[in-house]
């Protein structure tokens, strides 16, 4: 089956750096996207990796490692406007889009 | 400016009232998809329409039916909502199904199953 894990709920502190995991099983792989959701809100597209290694975008990266199976979203400089859901996605082989459930990111000041 | 739009943003129906929920793009891209989600959970996708060409998930209950007149819009039927088709309905567009055709959403439709 096809599965994607990352943490259900991470809690941060305005101004800090929080590292948001995602590990995956999919069939075949054709790039990972990472969404942001605010409550009651469509989510919004942050970045999308397809090659290992860090893409840098503002206060947020992605990284990727394909052999792994793992992915992770860094938040820099944490805002309080930061706090979502944030949703992690594969592209499999069929290129369906499959989710995770999301890790709601709480930020306190 | 473009974007995908939905109406409308909040719905209330009775069980087994049909509903239909609307979506449109100004993006001209040609794939829309439809999910369901509900909270706490991931998006799920109940189908897609690449162009014309209709594919529906084979989990997707047949309570659900979709319509893509034109390019611009898509429609979802429920046929007869149930207490569990509460959800947030989201409508998206990619330009195609290629790895680097990122999926754009509207804001939504809440549904209300009373």
């Amino acid at each position: 089956g096809q599965n994607i894990d990352q943490p259900t709920e991470m809690t941060a502190t305005e101004g800090a750096i929080v590292q948001i995991n995602c590990t995956y099983q999919t069939s075949g792989f054709n790039g990972l996207f990472w969404y942001q959701q605010h409550a009651g809100e469509a989510p919004t597209f942050l970045s999308y990796n397809v090659l290992d290694g860090l893409e840098e975008k503002g206060r947020f990266s992605s990284f990727l490692s394909r052999s792994k199976g793992y992915s992770y979203l860094l938040l820099k400089e944490l805002q309080m406007k930061d706090s979502a859901s944030y949703l992690c996605a594969v592209l499999d082989s069929n290129y369906q889009l499959i989710w995770g459930a999301g890790t709601k990111l709480i930020i306190k000041p | 400016d473009a974007m995908v739009i939905q109406n409308p943003r909040y719905q209330v129906t009775q069980f087994g009232k049909p509903v239909t929920l609307s979506c449109s793009q100004t993006l001209n891209h040609n794939v829309m998809y439809w999910y369901q989600q509900k909270s706490s959970q991931a998006p799920k996708l109940l189908f897609h329409y690449y162009d014309k060409d209709f594919n529906n998930e084979a989990d997707t209950p047949d309570n659900f039916q979709s319509r893509r007149p034109n390019t611009s819009f898509c429609f979802l039927d429920i046929r007869s909502p149930g207490l569990g088709d509460a959800a947030m309905y989201l409508c998206a567009t990619s330009s195609g199904t290629e790895s680097t055709d990122t999926q754009y959403f509207g804001p939504g439709t809440r549904l209300t199953v009373l």
